[in-house]
C-alpha cells in the first residue's frame, strides 16, 4: 500500500527566511505520480505541482522550489524567502499509475505541515 | 478559482439524518473523486467516478454512497449521521481515468457539522 510521510507536523518562521517541507513516500510501483497541494486559511486545495516517478529533475517555480530524490523516496519542497501570505497547510500526494489496477488516480494524503510565516 | 463547485458550503445537521453534497465539475473534466477531510483522519480518498461509472473506491462506509449523473456533477450522499462525519468534503475533478497523470482541482468544500 503506498503511503506519505510528512515528519515535520509544523514550522514557523519569519518572513524572508528560506523553509523546506520534507515528504516521504512509500509505493511498490515504479510508475507514480506526486504532487504538492497548499491549503490556506480559507480551506480550499491549492494545485502547486505534479512529478512523474522518470522525471527527476528539480523544478522551481518563482520562490517555490522542488527536489525530488528516487534513492530516498522524497519529495521536498522548499519556499524561499517566504511571506506572510504563505501561511497555510501543505500536504504532499502520492497517485500510482497502475494501468488495468484499481487505483484511477485516487491521491493518498500526507498529513501535512503546517506552515506560519510571522511578520 | 478551481472551476469546481460544491454546494452547500456548509451544512449543520443531526444524528440519524441523511444529507446530499452536490459537486459539478470543471468543463471538460470527465472524472469526480470525493474526499474527506476530518482532524483525526486527515484527507481520505472516498471514491471516484468517470462518465457515469464508478471507477475506484477508498475508505467509504456502507452508510454513504455517490453517483455521476449524465451532466457530470456528482452526489454524495451520506446517511444515518454520526457525530464523527463531521468533517469536510472535497470534491476534486480531472479530465481523465485510468491514470494518474492528471492533476485534481479541488472544490472549496462542504464543511458538515453533525450535532
Amino acid at each position: 500500500a503506498q503511503k506519505v510521510t510528512q515528519a515535520q507536523t509544523e514550522i514557523s518562521v519569519v518572513e524572508k527566511e528560506d523553509v523546506t517541507l520534507d515528504c516521504v513516500y512509500e509505493t511498490r510501483d515504479t510508475t507514480y505520480y506526486l504532487f504538492w497541494y497548499k491549503q490556506p486559511p480559507s480551506g480550499e486545495l491549492v494545485f502547486l505541482i505534479r512529478r512523474n516517478s522518470f522525471d527527476e529533475q528539480n523544478e522551481i517555480s518563482g520562490r517555490y522550489s522542488w527536489n525530488f530524490q528516487k534513492s530516498t523516496s522524497s519529495f521536498n519542497f522548499t519556499i524561499t524567502a517566504s511571506q506572510v501570505v504563505d501561511s497555510a497547510v501543505y500536504f504532499c500526494a502520492l497517485s500510482e499509475a497502475q494501468a488495468g489496477g484499481t487505483s484511477y488516480g485516487k491521491l493518498t494524503f500526507g498529513q501535512g505541515t503546517i506552515l506560519t510565516v510571522h511578520p | 478559482d478551481s472551476g469546481v463547485t460544491q454546494t452547500p458550503k456548509h451544512l449543520i445537521t443531526a444524528t440519524g439524518q441523511r444529507v446530499t453534497l452536490r459537486c459539478s465539475p470543471r468543463s471538460g473534466d470527465l472524472s469526480v473523486y470525493w474526499y474527506q477531510q476530518s482532524l483525526d483522519q486527515g484527507l481520505q480518498f472516498l471514491i471516484q467516478y468517470y462518465n457515469g461509472e464508478e471507477r475506484a473506491k477508498g475508505n467509504i462506509l456502507e452508510r454513504f454512497s455517490a453517483q455521476q449523473f449524465p451532466d457530470l456533477h456528482s452526489e454524495l450522499n451520506l446517511s444515518s449521521l454520526e457525530l464523527g462525519d463531521s468533517a469536510l468534503y472535497f470534491c476534486a475533478s480531472s479530465v481523465g481515468t485510468g491514470t494518474a497523470s492528471y492533476e485534481q482541482y479541488f472544490g472549496p468544500g462542504t464543511r458538515l457539522t453533525v450535532t
